[in-house]
């Protein structure tokens, strides 16, 4: 069975500071990868994800991610953030064939500090 | 084109009532899934639909039923509603991509409260 792990429950982060977000996943074939943000009372919206070919992935927003297969790991990261990117982050595996569904990760919330 | 759309909004309930939440996309998606969403407990999905006519169960399904009568449409019936279904619901639908189910839409999320 497939499953994510957000080791980070709450970070903080500078306004301007950079940001990695941690996600390492298990699954025993090649998985299909993403990362959702959702901000207050919202519901959640695509920042990117990983299908195959460049393991580095840019996304909306200014975020990217890297899979590295070696390390079971697709984390997030951005170079400098802004307030507005306070929110929380989720990370998503599926199966790369034959996928009907994702499991999520319990989330990364991030709070920015000016 | 509104997405993913939700009603209601908001609802609360007696323990041992009953409600449905409706759940519209106009995608023209094949997939949709409803998920419920609890502090500390990330998405953990209830059923989820390939098709019309078709559900099936996701990881928290007991207490809740499902119906996909119509592509568009994907409601999640509670029979006898139980404080523990106290959650903020999502609904999410998804086309099929080359190899599967792809990325999934999000609707604005239905905030439930069972007392």
């Amino acid at each position: 069975a497939q499953s994510v792990t957000q080791p980070d429950i709450h970070i903080t982060v500078s306004e301007g500071a950079s940001l990695e977000l941690r996600c390492n996943y298990s699954y025993g074939a090649t998985p299909y990868l993403f990362w959702y943000v959702q901000s207050p009372g919202q519901g959640l919206q695509l920042l990117l994800k990983y299908f195959s070919g460049d393991t580095l992935v840019q996304g909306i927003k200014g975020f990217e991610a890297e899979f590295k297969r070696s390390q079971s790991s697709f984390n997030l990261r951005k170079p400098s953030v802004h307030w507005s990117d306070a929110a929380e982050y989720f990370c998503a595996v599926g199966a790369y064939f034959g996928n009907e569904k994702l499991t999520f990760g319990t989330g990364t919330r991030l709070t920015i500090i000016p | 084109n509104a997405g993913v759309t939700q009603t209601p909004k908001f609802r609360v309930l007696k323990t041992g009532q009953s409600m449905t939440l409706l759940c519209a996309q106009d995608m023209n998606h094949e997939y949709m899934y409803w998920y419920r969403q609890d502090p500390g407990m990330g998405l953990r999905l209830i059923h989820y639909s390939v098709g019309e006519g078709t559900t099936a169960k996701g990881e928290v399904p007991d207490g809740y039923n499902v119906s996909r009568l119509k592509k568009q449409n994907f409601l999640l019936g509670l029979e006898s509603a139980a404080p523990s279904q106290t959650s903020v619901y999502f609904c999410a639908s998804s086309y099929f991509g080359t190899s599967g189910a792809d990325t999934q839409y999000f609707g604005p999320g239905t905030r439930l409260t069972v007392l």
